[in-house]
């Protein structure tokens, strides 16, 4: 079945750097990519959707700057938290829809903690 | 206000109790989708619902799609403590465009 690989699944780091989170569809190819952001004990909030080849749509309220898609391939997509600060810290999931069944596949969640 | 409303938000109950999940919009959806996630891990797919009056079954898990497309269901029979879990419904409004989740309702199933 479609598989979708994330990671770092943990990532620490400092206030002010940057991380980058990486999301691969490993058996299919993905030309759009969706990129979530969950807080504890809350569903899945969409943050953009990812365009291969293409710049990225965000939703409203998610600053564009902030957080940097990239999706260079039909099988790769990131994500950069620029300039973190502690209120950046959640769990980050991406997903991608593999035509072949009726559904999205999401990664396993990549954890940020910005200390 | 979310585009899908889902209930209840938590359900606590013994093991071998029913429940049922419910998924409510005002919005009519290509498809719906039910995931179960774990702690610290990405939503898992369990059934996709396309068709307006749709039932579908897994094991113990009962589907069902409204005939207006607007609603869904999720129904566990004789609940297992490994039935534990964030259950999610989200919908596809234009077919594989976008998915809206809804709240989500967190599952606890006491042995």
């Amino acid at each position: 079945g479609a598989v979708v690989s994330q990671h770092p699944s943990r990532v620490i780091c400092k206030s002010g750097t940057s991380v980058k989170i990486e999301c691969r569809s490993l058996d299919f190819q993905a030309t759009t990519m969706f990129w979530y952001r969950q807080f504890p004990k809350q569903s899945l909030m969409l943050m953009a959707t990812s365009n291969e080849g293409s710049k990225a749509t965000y939703e409203q309220g998610v600053e564009k700057d902030k957080f940097l898609i990239n999706h260079a391939s039909l099988t790769l997509s990131t994500l950069t938290v620029t300039s973190a600060h502690p209120e950046d810290s959640s769990f980050y999931i991406c997903s991608a829809r593999d035509m072949r069944v009726q559904g999205y596949t999401f990664g396993s969640g990549t954890r940020l903690t910005v200390v | 206000t979310q585009l899908l409303e889902q209930s209840p938000q938590f359900l606590s109950i013994q093991e071998g109790e029913n429940l049922t999940v419910y998924c409510n919009s005002s919005s009519v959806f290509s498809s719906l989708q039910w995931y179960r996630q774990e702690p610290g891990e990405g939503p898992v797919l369990l059934v996709t619902v396309v068709t307006g009056g749709e039932v579908k079954k897994l094991k113990r898990l009962t589907f069902q799609f409204g005939d207006a497309r607007k609603d869904s269901s999720l129904h566990i029979t004789a609940a297992q403590p490994g039935d534990t879990g964030l259950y999610l419904c989200a919908g596809d409004r234009n077919a594989g465009n976008m998915l809206t989740f809804g709240g989500g309702t967190r599952l606890m199933v006491k042995p």
